[in-house]
């Protein structure tokens, strides 16, 4: 079945790292992706890996990849106030458009 | 390039109305999927079209309708509304072709009251 969960709520103190973690449990999952949401927007792209990779970085963020137990983690670096917000993990399966989402973590970076 | 734009941003209607949400993609982008985000459910897909066709659809009632123009852009439906739709509609578009990534717009707020 389709299910991708995410803790809710993460503080972290700025210039922290923060990590932020997913499961999901269809293993015919082919991209994976995070997303972020700020107050009265829509969703930012942040990054993607395919299922066959085991970690992507890119800038301040690094994204690893547990196949074998269907997790990933979404790692931010020198967090800072802005990047408060809620972050969603979300998969997608073969040549499917349909994204299934997580319920969204809010991070709140206190200064 | 311009990024996925939703219109209108807001939206307040009455129980049993309709309403038709507008979203244009991507320069370039074929396909264009719907979501619906609420507190108690999260996000959740609608529909997804590509070349005037949907080509996936989620568990929504048949109130949900969706169509895409030939040049791309798209509209949903949603007929009979009920208090339970106010809701974040969100629209993404991608090129289409594959596996690509989905960008969204900023999404239409509507208010059933």
């Amino acid at each position: 079945g389709e299910d991708v969960e995410q803790s809710l709520f993460l503080s972290v103190r700025e210039g922290d790292s923060s990590v932020i973690n997913c499961t999901y449990t269809d293993s015919s999952s082919t991209y994976l992706y995070w997303y972020k949401q700020e107050p009265g927007a829509g969703l930012q792209l942040l990054t993607y890996i395919f299922s066959n990779m085991d970690m992507k970085q890119d800038q301040r963020l690094t994204v690893l990849l547990n196949k074998k137990d269907k997790h990933l983690s979404l790692r931010i670096a020198d967090t800072q106030t802005g990047d408060s917000a809620i972050y969603f993990c979300a998969e997608s399966m073969d040549s499917s458009y349909k994204l299934i989402f997580g319920s969204g973590t809010r991070l709140l970076v206190r200064p | 390039k311009a990024g996925v734009t939703q219109t209108p941003r807001y939206l307040i209607k009455t129980r049993g109305q309709q309403v038709t949400l507008s979203c244009s993609p991507i320069s370039g982008h074929r396909s264009v999927s719907w979501y619906q985000q609420t507190p108690g459910q999260g996000l959740q897909f609608l529909f997804e079209y590509f070349s005037e066709t949907q080509r996936n659809k989620g568990n929504f009632p048949g109130r949900f309708s969706g169509r895409q123009f030939s040049n791309s852009r798209s509209e949903m439906n949603v007929s009979t509304l009920e208090l339970g739709d106010s809701a974040l509609y969100l629209c993404a578009s991608s090129p289409g072709g594959g596996l690509d990534t989905q960008y969204f717009g900023p999404g239409t707020r509507l208010t059933v009251l």
